[in-house]
């Protein structure tokens, strides 16, 4: 498609409950960010892929969060045994082959842990 | 570590009047910098960016910003604000070598244009 999909909206999640979120990246791009923006605005980085290969993890939270990006499907990010503090909006942005600096973000889904 | 400052929280400016909302950064390569705008339960916009040559650069509904690279700088302008510019506005970063495509945002900035 011509923009970044994200399913669902939003998500409610009792403590302790897994959590899976999707991303499907515009057509033709072969980079996709995850990117997790808390309460105050402020964005973090969480994982990146190009193709259904991971580029660079740094700033995922391993014990908890995975991610996969498989041929022929939607990217997810999931969250084993979610915390009250996984709270956030997750924004997964796409970028094309050879400019992958060029991100174009989804609409975001928010989760709620409660 | 690799960093982005917008000092403002807010930036209030009248209709017409012109609008800077300040970005600096500090990585440890060759930056590339972006603004995005977000609305209201929104996701990002893509404003514009630089990543190499003329220092003032264009971008969509009449933004403009200047990369000044002796003051690490990336500041945001317009020459004529609008009450629909109103939003949430982010500074971002990568940087190469070594940066990875990962952008580093800045805390935002939220622009309130008044009629």
């Amino acid at each position: 498609g011509e923009e970044v999909a994200q399913t669902p909206k939003h998500l409610v999640r009792g403590e302790g409950q897994k959590a899976k979120l999707y991303c499907a990246p515009i057509k033709g791009h072969s980079y996709v960010f995850w990117y997790q923006q808390v309460l105050k605005n402020e964005f973090k980085f969480l994982i990146s892929f190009q193709n259904e290969n991971v580029f660079d993890e740094t700033g995922m939270p391993k014990e908890r969060f995975s991610a996969k990006c498989l041929p022929n499907s939607p990217c997810s990010l999931e969250i084993q045994a979610t915390k009250l503090e996984d709270s956030a909006v997750y924004f997964c942005a796409s970028g094309p082959p050879g400019r992958p600096h060029e991100q174009y973000f989804g609409p975001g889904t928010r989760l709620t842990v409660t | 570590a690799q960093s982005v400052a917008q000092p403002e929280d807010q930036v209030n400016v009248a209709e017409g009047n012109p609008l800077t909302v300040k970005c600096t950064y500090s990585v440890s390569g060759n930056p590339y910098l972006f603004w995005y705008v977000q609305y209201p339960n929104r996701g990002l916009q893509f404003l514009l960016k630089y990543i190499t040559g003329d220092n003032l650069v264009k971008g969509s509904y009449g933004f403009e910003a200047e990369f000044n690279k002796s003051q690490t700088s990336f500041h945001l302008k317009k020459p004529s604000a609008l009450v629909s510019d109103s939003a949430l506005y982010f500074c971002a970063v990568t940087w190469t070598p070594g940066g990875y495509n990962k952008l580093i945002f800045g805390a935002g900035t939220r622009l309130a244009v008044h009629p």
